[in-house]
């Protein structure tokens, strides 16, 4: 079993529909998740990290169920600009053990 | 405040030919981190670095070297190019290595390499 895995996408959503990526690790140590987008050959940035309360920023909500070792995020009202490849990406202890999940496609149809 | 430079963005080798890539960061971040990245593989670790002096192997680290002489810049060797070695190559840096405590990675642009 990978240590990241996500949907394999891709997805292709219109614009304004809500879109729900998921994603499960395997090592139960993990301490610290993120969500990362990454364009079209280029390089990945910090969407948003994900505490284990949940979070929000704006139309992206974050969701971490250590229970079922799953991660999820939620966006509404997509946009045009919401595609990209979404990364789903867990810390397991220090700094060095961040282990990527392949990422999910998204394309928003106008 | 650039944040994480690569160069070169491109470049095209033959095989059994030498190169280096240069990562420099200017956030004063402890932690560098060399990654690759092939179509539905993700990104993976090669090697990183948890400050000036010191670095260590990550999860695919045979044909490559590093070097962090300066806090600042982080230095990426293959000495013998190979066809495997086709990739995009991310560096990154965080602030902090500790899980929760200001440990997001910032990444660089990428650099494209061909092996022939």
């Amino acid at each position: 079993r990978k240590e990241v895995e996500q949907d394999p996408g891709p997805f292709n959503v219109p614009e304004g529909a809500t879109v729900a990526f998921n994603c499960t690790y395997s090592n139960s140590a993990s301490q610290s998740f993120f969500w990362y987008r990454q364009d079209c050959r280029k390089e990945p940035k910090l969407l948003m990290s994900v505490y284990s309360s949940g979070n929000e920023d704006g139309r992206f909500t974050a969701q971490l169920n250590r229970a079922s070792q799953y991660i999820s995020l939620l966006i509404r009202d997509s946009k045009l600009s919401d595609s990209a490849t979404y990364l789903c990406v867990v810390n397991i202890r220090y700094g060095q053990n961040f282990v990527f999940g392949p990422g999910t496609r998204l394309s928003v149809l106008p | 405040n650039a944040g994480v430079t690569q160069t070169p963005k491109f470049r095209v080798l033959k095989t059994g030919q030498s190169m280096t890539l240069l990562c420099a960061q200017d956030m004063n971040h402890e932690y560098m981190y060399w990654y690759r990245q092939d179509p539905g593989m993700g990104l993976r670790l090669i090697h990183y670095s948890v400050g000036e002096g010191t670095t260590a192997k990550g999860e695919v680290p045979d044909g490559y070297n590093v070097s962090r002489l300066k806090k600042q810049n982080f230095l990426l060797g293959l000495e013998s190019a190979a066809p495997s070695q086709t990739s995009v190559y991310f560096c990154a840096s965080s602030y902090s290595g500790v899980a929760g405590v200001y440990n997001e990675q910032f990444f660089g642009p990428g650099t494209r390499l061909t092996v022939l």
